[in-house]
């Protein structure tokens, strides 16, 4: 049983439009999330990051939105660029552990 | 060199060949990780290593057995490998080993395996 789904394989977007990445998690005891963005012939590279403590985290044109309530996640980016076609991955974490678990990744194409 | 390197980045093997992949971190991090990434599905952790120790084995077959002889230095000993083990092999570092979970990974590029 997947403990962070990302319910969407892909997604296509319009330049310069905002790309939403979708993320779903069940463990409860999880209090530390993040966003990796891998492209082809790469390893993944982290992207941002949420503590449990915050709902918002903004970084430029990424923003991280964490609904615990609904143990939910988005990564919203705007305006999205060509560049941002890539691989995202949702992972999460808990505190004191060595674990990080990975969703199954979102494939985001950005059209010019 | 800088960052994580991982060699070979392909590897096409039989299943009665035995074969290592190597990964190297020049950072200066103390954790180590390998994952296997098959198609369309999540990372899957297989060891982690934290200042030079096994901390973590999820449940991986003993046809894959790790070795992390420094800090700096990891590798994936494979042997008798099924086709079902061909995937993307990648390797990550972290700064601090204690706190693993909360560090930013740092991966490596992968190594393409298929097992024929």
């Amino acid at each position: 049983d997947q403990q962070v789904k990302q319910n969407s394989p892909s997604l296509s977007v319009q330049e310069g439009r905002i790309s939403i990445l979708n993320c779903d998690y069940t463990n409860s005891m999880f209090d530390y999330f993040l966003w990796y963005k891998k492209y082809p012939a790469e390893g993944p590279t982290f992207l941002i990051s949420i503590s449990s403590i915050k709902d918002k985290n903004e970084d430029g044109r990424f923003t991280v939105f964490l609904n615990k309530s609904a143990k939910h996640l988005s990564l919203h980016i705007v305006p999205s660029q060509p560049g941002d076609s890539a691989v995202y991955f949702c992972a999460a974490s808990n505190s004191g552990g060595f674990k990080t678990i990975f969703g199954a990744g979102t494939r985001l194409f950005v059209k010019a | 060199e800088t960052g994580v390197t991982q060699t070979p980045r392909h590897l096409v093997m039989g299943m009665t060949n035995k074969k290592s992949l190597k990964c190297e971190q020049h950072l200066g991090h103390n954790a180590m990780y390998w994952y296997k990434q098959s198609a369309k599905k999540p990372l899957e952790l297989m060891f982690v290593y934290s200042l030079e120790e096994r901390v973590e084995n999820n449940s991986v077959p003993s046809r894959f057995s790790p070795e992390c002889p420094n800090s700096s230095h990891l590798f994936l000993h494979l042997h008798t490998l099924q086709p079902e083990d061909s995937a993307l092999y990648l390797c990550a570092s972290s700064q601090d080993g204690v706190a693993a979970a909360r560090d930013t990974q740092y991966f490596g590029p992968g190594t393409r395996l298929t097992v024929l």
